[in-house]
């Protein structure tokens, strides 16, 4: 069974603070990583997508991914009330897999 | 990122009815395009792959003859949920790989579903 967990929160955190997301994932095989995100009542919008080790940065965001511990995490700079919603995390074997998402509030 | 779109955004039918829901990307074309299903709090579950020119690929538990897919062209997927019952009532998302070096998919804005 291919399986992708994430803890499904609530994460709460301060308005400009760090948020923290963290995301395993069981298949070795597994060769791209996606972080979603979903309001609620709408469909998934890409944040970012990670191949390689290391870590991935576009604007707030950061994309860690670390193949040998199968972990891929999503750190967001500068949080905002807006940033609430729920982040999937996704990983691409031969299909694409959906954790059950994190629920992320940012309080003012 | 690509476009991709559905319609209707949301219907409301009879128990009993098929309703057919369409998947269109906007500005590339899709050889390949998904199907999933959302239920309330809980994550998105692949109900099939839909392919252009080929008979549908369904995951495990899903029942084709009750999801009709049809992929016609390399722009437009349909999902016909035929005979729909409550349970049916849920949230569907197609999504289309945008293609090039990177197997990234864009998702519909979806579909709400309520069987009455």
């Amino acid at each position: 069974q291919k399986e992708v967990e994430q803890n499904s929160g609530p994460l709460s955190v301060p308005e400009g603070a760090i948020a923290s997301l963290n995301c395993t994932y069981s298949d070795r095989g597994s060769q791209s990583f996606f972080w979603y995100r979903q309001y609620s009542g709408k469909s998934p919008e890409l944040i970012m997508f990670i191949y390689s080790n290391g870590d991935k940065e576009d604007g707030r965001f950061t994309a860690q991914l670390n193949k040998a511990s199968q972990y891929v995490s999503l750190l967001i700079r500068d949080s905002q009330p807006s940033d609430s919603a729920t982040y999937l995390c996704a990983v691409n074997t031969d299909k694409l897999i959906f954790g059950t998402g994190t629920r992320l509030q940012v309080f003012p | 990122g690509a476009v991709v779109s559905q319609h209707p955004s949301r219907v409301i039918c009879k128990s009993g009815t098929s309703v057919k829901i369409e998947c269109r990307s906007l500005d590339f074309q899709a050889t390949t395009m998904f199907w999933y299903r959302q239920f309330p709090k809980q994550s998105l579950m692949l109900m099939a792959t839909s392919n252009e020119g080929s008979k549908a690929t369904y995951e495990q538990g899903v029942e084709k003859d009750k999801f009709l897919i049809n992929h016609a062209s390399l722009t437009l997927s349909t999902l016909t949920v035929t005979s729909a019952h409550p349970e049916d009532s849920s949230f569907y998302i197609c999504s289309a790989p945008s293609g090039g070096d990177t197997d990234t998919q864009y998702f519909g804005p979806g579909t709400r579903l309520t069987v009455l």
